[in-house]
């Protein structure tokens, strides 16, 4: 079984702070990953994916990428009230299996 | 607009009663999706298609039918077999497999509810 792991929370941080959600991953082969952000009752919207090792940024999000290690994170900098939600990574693993989703890690920006 | 539509937003079943939920997309996307999320829970995969006339079970298929005869509708159909149907349904859709292809998007979700 190809499974991804998240703490499920919730991961509490002041308003302006950075919130660090974390990911493992058990196939070594997984080549894409995926941050979704899902509000309370909504559907998942896509944050950022990311396929290379290192570091991508788009504006206070930054997906971090580990290979190795087998472990991704989202980094949100400025936290924001509006930030609050459950967060999501999910990664497509080898050979030709569909998507495979965490738990979610549930997110509250104290204001 | 492109996107995704799922109908309808809330569906009531009676014990023993079929029921279907629509999925439409018009992003002239390959692969299509069904989801089932509990409360507290993640995403579990019921059924995906990669291509119009063929699908593939997922996780959690017993239960559910599906169909795709056409490239951008993907029902789902809870057959009364399925005895815990109380949920969130979610479909999504991605342009393909591959590197940057399969990303996918959601629709907003179908609440069922058994009366």
């Amino acid at each position: 079984q190809k499974e991804v792991e998240q703490n499920s929370g919730p991961l509490s941080v002041p308003e302006g702070a950075i919130a660090s959600l974390n990911c493992t991953y058990s196939d070594r082969g997984s080549q894409s990953f995926f941050w979704y952000r899902q509000y309370s009752g909504k559907s998942p919207e896509l944050i950022m994916f990311i396929y290379s090792n290192g570091d991508k940024e788009d504006g206070r999000f930054t997906a971090q990428l580990n290979k190795a290690s087998q472990y991704v994170s989202l980094l949100i900098r400025d936290s924001q009230p509006s930030d609050s939600a459950t967060y999501l990574c999910a990664v497509i693993p080898s050979g030709n299996t569909p998507l495979v989703f965490g738990k979610g890690t549930r997110l509250s920006v104290i204001a | 607009d492109g996107g995704i539509t799922q109908s309808p937003k809330y569906l009531f079943r009676k014990e023993g009663q079929n029921v279907t939920l629509s999925c439409e997309q018009n992003l002239n996307h390959d692969a299509m999706y069904w989801y089932r999320q509990d409360p507290g829970q993640g995403l579990r995969l019921i059924y995906y298609s990669q291509i119009v006339n063929d699908f593939q079970k997922g996780d959690i298929a017993e239960g559910y039918s599906v169909s795709r005869e056409k490239k951008e509708s993907f029902p789902l159909t809870v057959t009364s077999a399925q005895k815990n149907p109380t949920a969130f349904y979610l479909c999504a859709s991605s342009k393909n497999r591959g590197m940057g292809q399969e990303t996918q998007y959601f629709g907003p979700g179908t609440r069922l509810l058994v009366l």
